[in-house]
C-alpha cells in the first residue's frame, strides 16, 4: 500500500512554456502532499505544502505565480511551471502523507526530472 | 533556526557494518525519520523515531536521543545495493519535515 505515481516521469521543453506536473496517492487518501525540488547533488527543498480544497501554502523564496497548485481531490495534486527557463530545470518531486498512518511518514512519487531548453 | 547536519560522504566495504550520525536542531520534534535514496530516484522510507532508543527491521537499525538531538542509522551486513543516499529528516512542531543534506554511502568490494 501507500503508492504514490507521478506523471509525467521526464519530461523537455522550450523555454517560455508551460509544464503541468500531476501526483496521485494510487490507493490511500492524501489531505496533504508535498512538492519538493531536488537539484544534483543537493538535498530536497520543500516547495510548496498542498491541502486539498484550499490554497497551498509556498516556502520562503518559492513564486507562487509562477508554480501553480492545485489539490483538487484527495487523491490528485497538480503543480504547473508557467512560464519555464533553463533555471527551473531541476527534478521535481512530490510526497503525500497518509493520515491513516501510525507515523506520519510521507511517501513519494517517482519524480519527474524537467528539462528547459 | 532549523538545522539537520550529517556527513556528506561515507565509503565502506561490503559485509561490512557502517554508522550514519545525525543531529539536528529544530523548533519542536514530532519523530526522525531516516530514508534512503538512489540516484535519479525519490526517496523510500527506512525508519522512523520518536522515542529515545534503538529500533531495528532487519539489516537495518535506528537510533535516537532526543536529550542530545542526535539519531544513527546503522546498516549491516552491507551489500552492494546499499550504494545511496541516506536523508536524515525531522517533524517539527508543525509537522513539517526538515531535512538534512544527506549522507552518500559508497560500498566497495
Amino acid at each position: 500500500g501507500a503508492v504514490v505515481s507521478q506523471h509525467p516521469s521526464w519530461v523537455i521543453c522550450k523555454s517560455g512554456t508551460s509544464v503541468k506536473i500531476e501526483c496521485r496517492s494510487l490507493d490511500f487518501q492524501a489531505t496533504t502532499m508535498f512538492w519538493y525540488r531536488q537539484f544534483p547533488k543537493q538535498s530536497l527543498m520543500l516547495m510548496a505544502t498542498s491541502n486539498e480544497g484550499s490554497k497551498a501554502t509556498y516556502e520562503q523564496g518559492v513564486e507562487k505565480d509562477k508554480f501553480l497548485i492545485n489539490h483538487a481531490s484527495l487523491t490528485l495534486s497538480t503543480l504547473t511551471v508557467t512560464s519555464a527557463h533553463p533555471e527551473d530545470s531541476s527534478f521535481y518531486i512530490c510526497s503525500a502523507r497518509d493520515i491513516e498512518r501510525e507515523y506520519n511518514e510521507q511517501f513519494f512519487g517517482p519524480g519527474t526530472r524537467l528539462t528547459v531548453l | 533556526g532549523q538545522n539537520i547536519d550529517q556527513p556528506t560522504e561515507m565509503t565502506a566495504t561490503e559485509g561490512a557494518i557502517v554508522q550514519i550520525n545525525c543531529t539536528y536542531q529544530t523548533s519542536g520534534f514530532n519523530g526522525l525519520f531516516w530514508y534512503q535514496q538512489h540516484a535519479g530516484e525519490a526517496p523510500t522510507f527506512l525508519s522512523y523515531n520518536v522515542l529515545d532508543g534503538l529500533e531495528e527491521k532487519g539489516r537495518f537499525s535506528s537510533f535516537l536521543s532526543r536529550s542530545k538531538g542526535y539519531s544513527y542509522l546503522l546498516l549491516k551486513e552491507l551489500q552492494m545495493k546499499d550504494s545511496a543516499s541516506y536523508l536524515c529528516a525531522v517533524m517539527d512542531s508543525n509537522y513539517q519535515l526538515i531535512w538534512g543534506a544527506g549522507t552518500k554511502l559508497i560500498i566497495k568490494p
